[in-house]
């Protein structure tokens, strides 16, 4: 069965920092990966995905990810962060077998400090 | 491209009342995916159509739980002798399988509060 664990369930960083959110997974191949933001009483909003090829993907926002499939992981960084980026951010792992049914990590909560 | 929608956007009903959800996805995908979300954690998977059919469910969907999805197009989720346990956002998603990535697109969510 595939999951995903987020470690860190709250970080605060200040503006202008660099992030990174950790994120692990556990799937028997190579699966599709996510990570979504979610502002409160919100939706997902998708910010970017790996299905294959370059294992450094870029998306929107200025955040980019790298795939490592020695380490089972898909960090999500961001060279600076605004103040705008406080949220909740979730990474996922779909099936290419079954559907592209995901699977969620609990979430990390990014404060922002001015 | 209008995205998905989801309605109501909030719902409070008192313990053993039934509900029903909406969701409209974008209008050229032929997957449905409901999600449930509770605080502090992630979605988590519920049932998902392809076209009219619905293909897979959680079993986390107790016999309360049903999903339809008539004309391929709009899906309902309605819970029956609703409890305080089913609090929470009820999103729905929706993606094109041709391509083969299952991109998903998710709406705004519904959020059930049971009383």
């Amino acid at each position: 069965a595939q999951s995903v664990t987020q470690p860190d369930i709250h970080i605060t960083v200040s503006e202008g920092a660099s992030l990174e959110l950790r994120c692990n997974y556990s799937y028997g191949a190579t699966p599709y990966l996510f990570w979504y933001v979610q502002s409160p009483g919100q939706g997902l909003q998708l910010l970017l995905k790996y299905f294959s090829g370059d294992t450094l993907v870029q998306g929107i926002k200025g955040f980019e990810a790298e795939f490592k499939r020695s380490q089972s992981s898909f960090n999500l960084r961001k060279p600076s962060v605004h103040w705008s980026d406080a949220a909740e951010y979730f990474c996922a792992v779909g099936a290419r077998t079954n559907a592209g049914k995901s699977t969620f990590g609990d979430g990390t909560t990014l404060t922002v400090k001015p | 491209d209008t995205g998905v929608s989801q309605n109501p956007r909030h719902k409070i009903t008192k313990r053993g009342q039934n509900v029903t959800f909406r969701c409209d996805p974008i209008s050229e995908h032929n997957r449905l995916y409901w999600y449930r979300q509770t605080l502090g954690q992630g979605p988590e998977f519920l049932t998902y159509f392809q076209n009219e059919a619905q293909l897979e469910k959680s079993r986390l969907l107790s016999d309360r739980f049903s999903a339809e999805r008539p004309k391929g197009s709009f899906s309902t989720l309605e819970i029956q002798r609703t409890e305080q346990g089913d609090s929470a956002m009820y999103l729905c998603a929706s993606s094109q399988s041709s391509g083969g990535t299952y991109e998903q697109y998710f709406g705004p969510g519904t959020r059930l509060t049971v009383t």
